[in-house]
Formats: C-alpha cells, sequence, structure tokens
C-alpha cells in the first residue's frame, strides 16, 4: 500500500522560511516523479511542483517560482519542498501527491496523496 | 495554460438519485484528464484518469467521458459517502498541470 507522509508545516512570519518533507513507502520511489500540490483554507486544489525521478527536472508554479525549491533523496525515500521568502497568500495545506504513471508516459496525474501539512504564513 | 471551469458549482443530490458533473477546457487537453474526490478533512483521491478509466478500488457507479474540450463524471445511485467535492485535472498541457475550480456534491 502507497502511503505518503508529509510534515515540517507550522506558523511563519511572512519573509520566513520553512522546509517540508513527505516520507513514501510502498512503491519504488525512484522509479516515479513526485509533486507538492497545496491547498488555500476553503479554496481549490494548486499545483505547486514537480521533480523527475533522478531529479533531473524540476518544474514550478509561476506563483512560487525563485522562491521555493523541490528535491529530493531516493535513497531516503523522500520529497522536500523548501519555502523561502513566504507570503500569506502561500498559506496553506501542502500536499505529496505521486505521480501515477512512469516517466515519458505523460501520465501525470496524482495517484496517491498524503494527508498534508498545513503552512500558516502570517503578516 | 488551459483553464478548467466545471459546472455547476453545487449541486444538491437525493441518495439513491444520479448525478452529472460537467468540466470545459479553454484548448483541448485531448484525453488526458482525470477526476478527483474531497471529502471535508480529507486528502484527494483519484477517481478516473485518461477520461474513462477507474482508478483502483473505485466503485463502477462513478463513470466519466468526454474528449477535448468537454468532459463529464456521472456517479448513478449516490451512495452517502460519494458526497464531497469533485475536482477535475488536465495533465496535457506541460505544466502548469491545472484543475478545475470544484464541483461540491451535497445532500438533498
Amino acid at each position: 500500500e502507497v502511503q505518503l507522509v508529509e510534515s515540517g508545516g507550522g506558523l511563519v512570519k511572512s519573509g520566513g522560511s520553512l522546509r517540508l518533507s513527505c516520507a513514501a513507502s510502498g512503491f519504488t520511489f525512484s522509479s516515479y516523479s513526485m509533486n507538492w500540490v497545496r491547498q488555500a483554507p476553503g479554496k481549490g486544489l494548486e499545483w505547486v511542483s514537480s521533480i523527475t525521478s533522478t531529479s533531473s527536472y524540476k518544474y514550478y508554479a509561476d506563483s512560487v517560482r525563485g522562491r521555493f525549491t523541490i528535491s529530493r533523496d531516493n535513497a531516503k525515500r523522500s520529497l522536500y519542498l523548501q519555502m523561502s521568502s513566504l507570503r500569506v497568500d502561500d498559506s496553506a495545506v501542502y500536499y505529496c501527491a505521486k505521480t501515477g504513471g512512469l516517466e515519458g508516459s505523460g501520465d501525470n496525474y496524482f495517484d496517491s496523496w498524503g494527508q498534508g501539512t498545513l503552512v500558516t504564513v502570517s503578516s | 495554460e488551459v483553464v478548467l471551469t466545471q459546472s455547476p458549482a453545487t449541486l444538491s443530490v437525493s441518495p439513491g438519485d444520479g448525478a452529472s458533473l460537467s468540466c470545459r477546457a479553454s484548448q483541448s487537453v485531448l484525453g488526458r484528464l482525470a477526476w478527483y474526490q474531497q471529502k471535508p478533512g480529507q486528502a484527494p483521491r483519484l477517481l478516473i484518469y485518461d477520461i474513462s478509466i477507474r482508478a483502483t478500488g473505485i466503485p463502477a457507479r462513478f463513470s466519466a467521458s468526454g474528449f477535448g474540450t468537454d468532459f463529464t463524471l456521472t456517479i448513478s445511485s449516490l451512495q452517502s459517502e460519494d458526497f464531497g467535492v469533485y475536482y477535475c485535472q488536465q495533465y496535457n498541457d506541460w505544466v502548469p498541470w491545472t484543475f478545475g475550480q470544484g464541483t461540491k456534491v451535497e445532500i438533498k
């Protein structure tokens, strides 16, 4: 059974930094692209960032590019999101999500999700 | 960026009735569309991918169709556990992957 467990969320002041982690189990972590998706309180889902299996490629939403950095450690089966220059509108539940298809398939839907970690940015 | 527009925003349905949810894309996404269900306080769950393929463990009362820019998720005979918010997501256009704003299915 696929399990994704996020951690690292919390309360931070505007301009501050935070590092999110996602521990993965139940699948061959090193074979799949991984993603971060966020959801502001009472709002819809927003894709934030993706990283390919060997970290060769990293992609970001315009809203976070230059401030957030995605990374992974395949030996530790872990995904990370380093967030800096945080803004109030970055406040959200951040979900770690596994890409459904194998790389190169184009199947970039999200077939497994963690329970999420809440990030609150105060002014 | 592909914009997905879901309708209606809210759908009131009696248990046992059917429901149809719409997702319209601002440009063709070919067959690369997925549907998710989210219940309050929970993470989203993948229901459907590649327009109409049910994810593992998803009951047959969930079906979906469409192609290009117009897609439909149909839930036949709604059960109590089916109430929640449903999102469509496209993955044809390269990043950003985008989601619709959601349709809330509530008990009538």
